[in-house]
């Protein structure tokens, strides 16, 4: 069974800091990955997804892939109050799957 | 773009009846479409995938004579939920891909409760 390990939190920041999120997984062959956000009662929402070693940015977001140590972050700069939500790491698997890790609940203070 | 939809929003029903959740992919086409529930404060559970015109693949634990989708259409799926019961309450989310991408994207959740 393929897994992808997140803290579930929560994650208090001030609002104006960088919010860190990480996400392991277990299978070395993985190539695609995503983060998603969900507020609660709602659906997940995508933020970012990221194929290739290295950074990837969005505005406040910036994703990053580390393969050799099954590693994915995602850092949100400015955080705001409305970022508080959970923030699901995905990582796709044969078929098309996706494999959801538990979530970080992360909440910004004002 | 990337919009999909589910209907009803909520549904309560009484255990013994059967409901039914529709997803539709509104500006795309979606070859494949992703059914999971959710229990509170937990992760996301995929239940079934299912291809146009295919029968759907379901993971394993999840009995397909009591979750029925259909995928008749490029733009529409549906869920059943026979003979619900309370431990079938839920939130039942959808998530459809189109031919190109590998991207997913989630309707809003249908809420189940079952009385």
């Amino acid at each position: 069974q393929k897994e992808v390990e997140q803290n579930s939190g929560p994650l208090s920041v001030p609002e104006g800091a960088i919010a860190s999120l990480n996400c392991t997984y277990s299978d070395r062959g993985s190539q695609s990955f995503f983060w998603y956000r969900q507020y609660s009662g709602k659906s997940p929402e995508l933020i970012m997804s990221i194929y290739s070693n290295g950074d990837k940015e969005d505005g406040r977001f910036t994703a990053q892939l580390n393969k050799a140590s099954q590693y994915v972050s995602l850092l949100i700069r400015d955080s705001q109050p409305s970022d508080s939500a959970t923030y699901l790491c995905a990582v796709r698997e044969y078929g098309n799957k996706l494999v959801f890790g538990a979530g970080t609940i992360l909440r910004v203070k004002s | 773009g990337a919009v999909v939809s589910q209907h009803p929003s909520r549904v309560i029903c009484k255990s013994g009846t059967s409901v039914k959740i529709e997803c539709r992919s509104l500006d795309f086409q979606a070859t494949t479409m992703f059914w999971y529930r959710q229990f509170p404060k937990k992760s996301l559970m995929l239940m079934a995938t299912s291809n146009e015109g295919s029968k759907a693949t379901y993971e394993q634990g999840v009995e397909k004579d009591k979750f029925l989708i259909n995928h008749a259409s490029l733009t529409l799926s549906t869920l059943t939920v026979t003979s619900a019961h309370p431990e079938d309450s839920s939130f039942y989310i959808c998530s459809a891909r189109g031919s190109q991408g590998e991207t997913q994207y989630f309707g809003p959740g249908t809420r189940l409760l079952v009385l």
